[in-house]
């Protein structure tokens, strides 16, 4: 079945420092992509909506010259935290929308240590 | 109040029981996720449902969708099995997600 890899699985960065994840579809080209945080005990919550060739969709309260998403490819979606904080710590977790838009696959997760 | 209610919120069983988890939801749908989700925060897709049943192993996942109601069933449930399970719905491109069911398997 269709696959979404998510890399890496964790990172630890230090304050101040930028961090990038990637989210690829490995055997379906994904015109949309999302981005998901979730806080600890809490369930996932949406960050973007990333769509190939164009700026990403943020949600309500999410910073986007902090969290920038680029979907520079059918295959590939990447989120980096900018200047990271220890506030920043969380875990990470894209999905790749099939393109008939029926299905949505999701990356295992990142989880984001900032010391 | 959330769009997908999810129950219980944490469930404690013994090994070789019968687990339902149940999942709510206020909204029109186009598609159903069951996830679930382990210690470690790594998330794997169990089921991906727009109407019916599907089987897969010891899992098994039903939606209604006039009554807007899905579960998810573990038969001879083991302790491998005790992990957060996560109800997502899809409509359009959005996606909203149930707070998640914390089981616990005892051997």
């Amino acid at each position: 079945g269709a696959v979404v890899s998510q890399h890496p699985s964790w990172v630890i960065c230090k304050s101040g420092t930028s961090v990038k994840i990637e989210c690829r579809s490995l055997d379906f080209q994904a015109t949309t992509m999302f981005w998901y945080r979730q806080f600890p005990k809490q369930s996932l919550m949406l960050m973007a909506t990333s769509n190939e060739g164009s700026k990403a969709t943020y949600e309500q309260g999410v910073e986007k010259d902090k969290f920038l998403i680029n979907h520079a490819s059918l295959t590939l979606s990447t989120l980096t935290v900018t200047s990271a904080h220890p506030e920043d710590s969380s875990f990470y977790i894209c999905s790749a929308m099939n393109p008939q838009g029926t299905e949505a696959f999701f990356g295992q997760g990142t989880r984001l240590t900032v010391v | 109040k959330n769009e997908v209610e999810q129950s219980p919120q944490n469930l404690t069983a013994q090994e070789g029981e019968f687990i339902t988890i149940n999942c709510s939801y206020s909204v029109g749908i186009s598609a159903l996720h069951w996830l679930q989700q382990h210690p470690g925060g790594g998330i794997v897709s169990l089921f991906m449902l727009s109407s019916g049943k599907k089987k897969h192993g010891r899992l098994i996942a039903t939606i209604n969708i006039q009554e807007k109601h899905s579960s998810l069933h573990i038969t001879a449930s083991h302790p491998r099995d005790s992990a957060v399970y996560i109800c997502a719905v899809r409509f359009g491109n959005d996606m909203r997600f149930g707070a998640g069911t914390r089981l616990t398997v005892k051997p």
